[in-house]
């Protein structure tokens, strides 16, 4: 079945700190897609990265990176050096060919 | 800056009345959403479109909720009668499929009293 799984319910930590939000799934299908979206105050859900099933490799974009690793079915993702404006609810989400299933979330905060 | 809109923003009602909530995909996708946030279940797909024609609706309650796409520009979710559990913040989202990113609505939030 398909499962994602977001453990962390709410961190904060301090401003400038490295936060790293897990994100654990299950699937049967071998060709499936994981994704992060971020929901800040406002509301909006917004797509901050995209990852298939037959790409391992990291990915880092700015303060942002997401290590995925299919041997331990995770996709987690880090903040370095985290700013207030990182603070938001993170989703994962898991898709697969005709559906997509999004976890908890994480609610981060970030202390001035 | 192309975005999905949606209409109303807020929303609320009273028990057995119908309410329709609108959503306006970003030009030249051809997928799109409807997704229900609340506490207790967390963000769930309710149904999509391809190419305005429905692919999944089976998250929905049949009975009271019905979507359609009249136009390529229009998406609509409807609820009749609603009901209190029906509370939740509902959201549009348009994009190329299940397995591209999805850009979402601002949500309409809607309270049945």
């Amino acid at each position: 079945a398909q499962k994602v799984t977001q453990a962390q319910t709410e961190i904060s930590v301090v401003e400038k700190e490295d936060v790293t939000l897990d994100c654990v799934y299950e699937t049967r299908d071998t060709t499936y897609y994981l994704f992060w979206y971020k929901q800040p105050p406002s509301g909006e859900l917004v797509f901050l990265i995209r990852r298939n099933s037959f790409d391992e490799q990291n990915e880092i974009s700015g303060r942002y990176s997401w290590n995925f690793q299919k041997s331990t079915s995770s996709f987690n993702f880090t903040i370095t050096a985290s700013q207030v404006v990182d603070s938001a609810v993170y989703f994962c989400a898991l898709s697969e060919e005709d559906k997509i299933i999004f976890g908890k979330g994480t609610r981060l905060h970030i202390l001035p | 800056d192309a975005r999905v809109t949606q209409t109303p923003r807020h929303k609320v009602t009273e028990m057995g009345q119908e309410v329709t909530m609108r959503c306006q995909p970003i030009l030249g996708h051809n997928t799109v959403f409807w997704y229900r946030q609340t506490m207790m279940q967390g963000l769930e797909l309710l149904a999509y479109f391809r190419n305005r024609a429905p692919l999944d609706d089976s998250g929905m309650p049949k009975d009271r909720f019905s979507a359609e796409m009249p136009d390529a520009t229009l998406a609509t979710l409807k609820i009749q009668p609603s009901e209190p559990r029906d509370s939740a913040v509902y959201f549009c989202a348009s994009g190329f499929g299940l397995s591209r990113e999805q850009y979402f609505g601002p949500g309409t939030r809607l309270t049945v009293t």
